[in-house]
């Protein structure tokens, strides 16, 4: 299996901050993923890339950014954190058709 | 756009029940859809895969169906077990690589 570890796993931010969340892989799969969780909305895209220099928008990019500094890395920033960005973070790799998601980062923004 | 919507959202039974999961999508055109498990503030765990050619996946006491063509699957879990509580996910791959994910039903089975 795919081993995708974040870092960190609960954050606690305030508003306006600059704030970066970390993921990397050991695998060396090409594609990973960032997605947010709210509860009763399930899980929703925000940015996704297929290789070094590929990086796309998902449904919900605005207010993010990202970084694939490498093949096993891909960092989210959030560049002015907002209450509405708190939620729970997974980044995910993929190879073939499926997907391997860490554990998740809690980010709470007051 | 995919639309994925799972009912019930929760769902109660008492241990030794069968538990009935349903999973719709509005674009037939998928890859595979997929059941995941969820724990409490934890991350994912895939149960059961079904490409977008097969009907139905079974691994232990899970069993899911597909029917592209009308834009379902269904989840079955024999004989539930209380270690069986827990939020599962439907989540299906479109011809983009893009995983669009259900709400999820979370589970409870009583002892």
């Amino acid at each position: 299996d795919a081993d995708v570890t974040q870092t960190p796993r609960n954050r606690i931010t305030k508003t306006g901050k600059r704030i970066m969340l970390e993921c990397s892989q050991t695998k060396g799969h090409d594609r990973m993923y960032w997605y947010r969780q709210d509860p009763g909305l399930g899980l929703r895209l925000i940015y996704y890339s297929f290789d070094v220099k590929d990086i796309n928008k998902g449904e919900i990019s605005d207010g993010y950014s990202v970084s694939r500094q490498a093949q096993a890395k891909f960092s989210l920033s959030l560049e002015s954190a907002i209450p509405n960005q708190t939620a729970l973070y997974f980044c995910a790799t993929s190879v073939g058709d499926i997907q391997y998601f860490g554990a998740g980062t809690r980010l709470s923004v007051l | 756009k995919q639309e994925v919507t799972q009912i019930p959202a929760a769902l109660s039974v008492p241990e030794g029940e069968n538990l009935v999961l349903n999973c719709s999508f509005t674009d037939s055109a998928i890859y595979n859809l997929q059941w995941f498990r969820q724990d409490p503030g934890k991350g994912l765990t895939s149960l059961l895969l079904i490409q977008s050619s097969q009907r139905e996946q079974t691994s232990g006491r899970l069993n899911a169906s597909l029917d592209k063509s009308s834009g379902r699957s269904t989840l079955y879990i024999a004989a539930s077990q209380p270690g069986d509580s827990a939020t599962y996910l439907c989540a299906v791959l479109s011809n983009d690589y893009k995983l669009s994910f259900g709400a999820g039903t979370t589970v409870t089975v009583r002892a």
